[in-house]
């Protein structure tokens, strides 16, 4: 079983859609949370992080983390064609630690 | 602005040659970082962790004789990919955790695209 685990998609949907993007993990030493976007050619970017279980919202973003079930999610709301790209799941047990990434989900918004 | 900078962004060589990829930490010291692998449609995967001070620990299957690891300073690693073959074409990226900064996740740089001709 690895790590982390993560639907790769393809997943395409219309523009203003709700999108929602999940992984699921083995390991309960994970405390930090984090999602990625990544464009073709360029290094991740950071969009979300959550330290523990909760939620966080950013604008159209909004991250979950339960624990107890070790499954994480990232909705985007009212979803653009700029969100086009590839979202990683990652993780690390420490801020100071390797981090573990899932295997990205390539999404799709169309116009 | 970035606070990790990796240079070069992209490279081409040829097969055999030597390269290096340099990480910094622009306005922190960093005593670990780490180095990742990614392939095309592929995730990013943990090469090796960069320790100030001491060797670099793999991860498994990993060649450290191939990819040869420096951390000469408290802002700067270096990964040295030598006798690069065209599997070893890859987008390299290096993270960097800040310690004065508490529960903050770490950053990365923007990568360096490798192609071996």
């Amino acid at each position: 079983q690895k790590e982390v685990e993560q639907d790769p998609g393809p997943l395409s949907v219309p523009e203003g859609a709700i999108v929602s993007l999940n992984c699921t993990y083995s390991n309960s030493a994970f405390q930090y949370f984090m999602w990625y976007r990544q464009y073709s050619r360029k290094g991740p970017e950071l969009l979300m992080y959550t330290y523990s279980s909760g939620n966080k919202e950013d604008g159209r973003f909004t991250a979950q983390v339960d624990k107890s079930s070790k499954y994480i999610s990232l909705f985007i709301r009212d979803s653009q064609p700029s969100d086009s790209a590839t979202y990683l799941c990652a993780m690390s047990a420490a801020s100071y630690d390797k981090v573990i990434f899932g295997p990205g989900t390539s999404l799709s918004v169309i116009p | 602005g970035a606070v990790v900078s990796q240079h070069p962004s992209w490279v081409i060589c040829k097969s055999g040659t030597s390269v290096k990829i340099e990480c910094r930490s622009l306005d922190f010291q960093a005593t670990t970082m780490f180095w990742y692998r990614q392939f095309p449609k592929q995730s990013l995967m943990l090469m090796a962790t960069s320790n100030e001070g001491s060797k670099a620990t793999y991860e498994q299957g990993v060649e450290k004789d191939k990819f040869l690891i420096n951390h000469a300073s408290l802002t700067l690693s270096t990964l040295t990919v030598t006798s690069a073959h065209p599997e070893d074409s890859s987008f390299y990226i290096c993270s960097a955790p800040r310690p004065d900064r508490g529960n903050q996740p770490q950053h990365f740089g923007d990568g360096t695209r490798l192609s071996i001709l």
